[in-house]
């Protein structure tokens, strides 16, 4: 799952700063999807985009979160206005096509905030 | 509402012995079923799947089944070695779409 790249892997915000997570998916990996990790949980399902398009935001809190994937560069999740309970692992997968079973794994980001 | 279950937060077995990894879910719609492990601060790795169309899917010492009746379904793993130890999220989706996880159960194989 090397191929799955995130940055930062850790990213410590104030309570009120925003948060922007990056992915950059497998060559030749086009579907993207956002889970997040709370401690001692499993992971939960964020969104879906393919490129240029939201898929599925089923799973995205209805304030304060927003994903993109541009055409050029990495997928986006930005957290606005950040608070205690946003500390999590976000993990971003991608996958060739619409399959997801097929996804692999970044090693995530560690959002931390004070 | 948790759709996938894994009941057992913990299990532990000794080297050589058999790891069995319980899994249950609650919506009949499911039809594509995964089991990822996880080390501390990496990505989930994909292990092995079952399709609901199986009950049986076998890839060297892991085998997962399938109990459709029951919506159950168990990673077996043998022999256990120590560097099974991990975390393991059993997943399950709907027509390739996204997964819904389980909460994890965290495997220890002692020496």
């Amino acid at each position: 799952n090397a191929g799955v790249m995130q940055n930062p892997r850790h990213l410590v915000r104030r309570r009120g700063q925003e948060a922007r997570l990056r992915c950059s998916p497998m060559k030749g990996h086009s579907h993207v999807y956002w889970y997040r990790q709370l401690p001692e949980e499993g992971l939960k399902f964020m969104v879906y985009l393919q490129k240029e398009n939201i898929i599925d935001e089923s799973g995205m809190p209805k304030e304060r979160f927003s994903a993109e994937f541009p055409k050029e560069g990495p997928s986006i999740l930005r957290i606005q206005q950040v608070v205690r309970g946003d500390s999590a692992a976000y993990f971003c997968a991608s996958s060739p096509g619409k399959r997801s079973t097929e996804a692999f794994f970044g090693q995530g980001t560690r959002l931390t905030v004070v | 509402d948790q759709q996938v279950k894994q009941n057992s937060p913990s299990l532990s077995v000794q080297e050589g012995r058999i790891s069995i990894l319980n899994c249950d879910y609650t919506n009949s719609m499911f039809d594509y079923f995964l089991w990822y492990k996880k080390y501390p601060a990496e990505g989930p790795t994909f292990l092995i799947s079952i399709s609901s169309i199986k009950d049986k899917n076998e890839d060297g010492r892991f085998t997962v089944f399938l109990n459709k009746s029951a919506k159950h379904l168990s990673l077996h793993i043998v022999p256990s070695q120590p560097g099974d130890s991990a975390v393991y999220f059993c997943a399950a989706s709907q027509n390739a779409g996204k997964s819904t996880f389980g909460d994890g159960t965290t495997l220890t194989v002692k020496p």
